[in-house]
C-alpha cells in the first residue's frame, strides 16, 4: 500500500546542530508540506512543494529549509537549532486532484 | 488573510450522545475547501470529512457529518453516537483555493473527552 514515512521518529539534538528531518511518500503526490505542532497553536506551515525543483515558504519559516530532488521525498532541514524548535513534525502529501492530505506519523524533535 | 478558529479548547461528552464541534473560517475566496481531522493519543492525523464550498448538501461520513452554514462562514463538526474512542484532538482546516495555491490551514484544535 502506498505510504508517507518520517523519520526519524524521535530526535534529540543540542542548539546550533544541523539536523535533517526526511519525509518519504510513495503516491506520487506532487504536492507535500511540512507542519509543526505546538500547543495551542494546531499545525502552523513551514515549508511545501508542488513538485521537483519547487518550494514555498510557509508562515513559520525562518530558520528552516527544504529542498525537492524527486517526487517522492521532501527533507526538512533545521539549519542551526534552537530550542524554539522544539516540537512535533509533520509532513504532509496531497494529489493535486484529489481533496485531502495523508499525514506521516510525525517526528518528535527535542533541542536542548 | 485567511483564517480558521475553533474557540473550543476542551469539550465533554458522555458516551452515545452527540456532539458538536465549532469551527469558523475567514477568507475572500470563493472557492475552497473545509476538512476535518482527528488526532488521537497516539499522535496519527486522521482525515474525517471534507465540505467543498459549492457543494450543495452537507458532507457526511458515517457518525460524522458536518453542519456548513456558509453565510456564517462556519463548519461545525457533529459526531452522532459518541464512542469511547472518539476521544482525541479535532483540528478544522481550510485549503486556501487559486490557481497553482493548494496549502491547508488549521484551526489551534478541540480535545474532545467522552465518558461513559
Amino acid at each position: 500500500d502506498a505510504e508517507i514515512t518520517q523519520s526519524p521518529r524521535h530526535k534529540i539534538t543540542e542548539t546550533g546542530r544541523q539536523v535533517t528531518l526526511a519525509c518519504h511518500q510513495t503516491w506520487n503526490h506532487n504536492n507535500m508540506f511540512w507542519y509543526r505542532q505546538d500547543l495551542g497553536h494546531g499545525l502552523r506551515l513551514i515549508h511545501y512543494s508542488y513538485g521537483v525543483q519547487d518550494t514555498n515558504k510557509g508562515e513559520v519559516s525562518d530558520g528552516y529549509s527544504v529542498s525537492r530532488s524527486n517526487t517522492e521525498d521532501l527533507p526538512l532541514t533545521l539549519e542551526s537549532a534552537a530550542s524554539s524548535q522544539t516540537s512535533v513534525y509533520f509532513c504532509a502529501s496531497r494529489d493535486s486532484l484529489n481533496t485531502e492530505a495523508f499525514f506521516g506519523q510525525g517526528t518528535r524533535l527535542t533541542v536542548v | 488573510a485567511q483564517k480558521i478558529t475553533q474557540t473550543q479548547p476542551g469539550m465533554f461528552v458522555q458516551e452515545k450522545e452527540a456532539v458538536t464541534l465549532d469551527c469558523t473560517y475567514d477568507t475572500s475566496d470563493p472557492s475552497y475547501g473545509l476538512f476535518w481531522y482527528k488526532q488521537p493519543s497516539s499522535g496519527e492525523m486522521i482525515f474525517l470529512i471534507y465540505q467543498g464550498s459549492y457543494d450543495q448538501q452537507n458532507a457526511t461520513e458515517g457518525r460524522y457529518s458536518l453542519n456548513f452554514q456558509k453565510a456564517r462562514k462556519s463548519a461545525n463538526l457533529v459526531i452522532s453516537a459518541s464512542q469511547l474512542g472518539d476521544s482525541a484532538m479535532y483540528f478544522c482546516a481550510m485549503r486556501e483555493a487559486g490557481y497553482n495555491t493548494d496549502k491547508l490551514i488549521f484551526g489551534t484544535g478541540t480535545r474532545l473527552q467522552v465518558f461513559p
